[in-house]
């Protein structure tokens, strides 16, 4: 599966959009991109995957870009709740989905 | 649904000591997991399975057993309890192993003194 990288931390305004960023300029054509979340000492969440088209959800958007080297994930109007820690996974469809390499990602912290 | 359930969430263990994590999905998912995770890192698969009386190793098994008797349970066992095992336990589940997302539990708190 494609290393991925994303900044270390971000902050947001509260009800204005999070853009986290992320990296993976060696995907392959049938990797898909997941994105998580995980909350102070909770369990991960599923947000989102994506594999070339861009993808909505009620809660986030998916942004792949045209040679899907890099990706947005977008929280429309962010609340405080959003507060977390934002895994971005590139994961091929023969790799168990347990396998996913859970990095350090980026701690999204919304500001009041 | 309860989805991903763990008991308990908090335990205090001395060094030497056993115990079982446990872990169950009502989602009917054949693929199960548990994950630790230390302070400020990300999440170290320890053993997963496949389905009911298949299990298999993970990143960093060594102190750790699992069984799968049941679709639905999932229990994780420490044996000989070391301070390096203190950590957050995650057990989660997924419908497919291939493209299904996973679902997490709320964690289990491990410390061992």
């Amino acid at each position: 599966d494609a290393k991925t990288t994303q900044p270390p931390s971000m902050d947001c305004a509260e009800g204005r959009a999070a853009n986290l960023p992320c990296n993976h300029s060696t995907i392959s054509g049938n990797e898909y991109v997941y994105w998580y979340r995980q909350i102070h000492s909770q369990g991960p969440q599923y947000i989102i995957h994506g594999l070339k088209n861009n993808e909505t959800n009620e809660m986030a958007s998916l942004i792949i870009t045209e040679d899907r080297k890099s990706s947005t994930l977008i929280l429309p109007h962010a609340t405080l709740r959003d507060t977390a820690v934002y895994y971005c996974i590139v994961r091929g469809p023969y790799t168990n989905a347990g396998k996913s390499t859970f990095g350090d990602g980026t701690t999204l912290t919304v500001k009041p | 649904n309860a989805g991903v359930t763990q008991t308990p969430k908090f335990r205090i263990l001395k060094i030497g000591q056993s115990m079982t994590l446990q872990c169950t999905q009502d989602m009917n998912h054949n693929y199960m997991y548990w994950y630790r995770q230390d302070p400020g890192m990300g999440l170290k698969l320890i053993y997963y399975s496949v389905g009911a009386g298949i299990t298999d190793k993970g990143e960093v098994p060594n102190g750790y057993n699992v069984s799968r008797s049941t679709t639905e349970d999932f229990p994780l066992r420490l044996e000989l309890a070391a301070p390096s095992q203190t950590s957050v336990y995650f057990c989660a589940s997924s419908g497919s192993g291939r493209t299904g997302e996973l679902f997490f539990g709320e964690g289990s708190r491990l410390t061992v003194l």
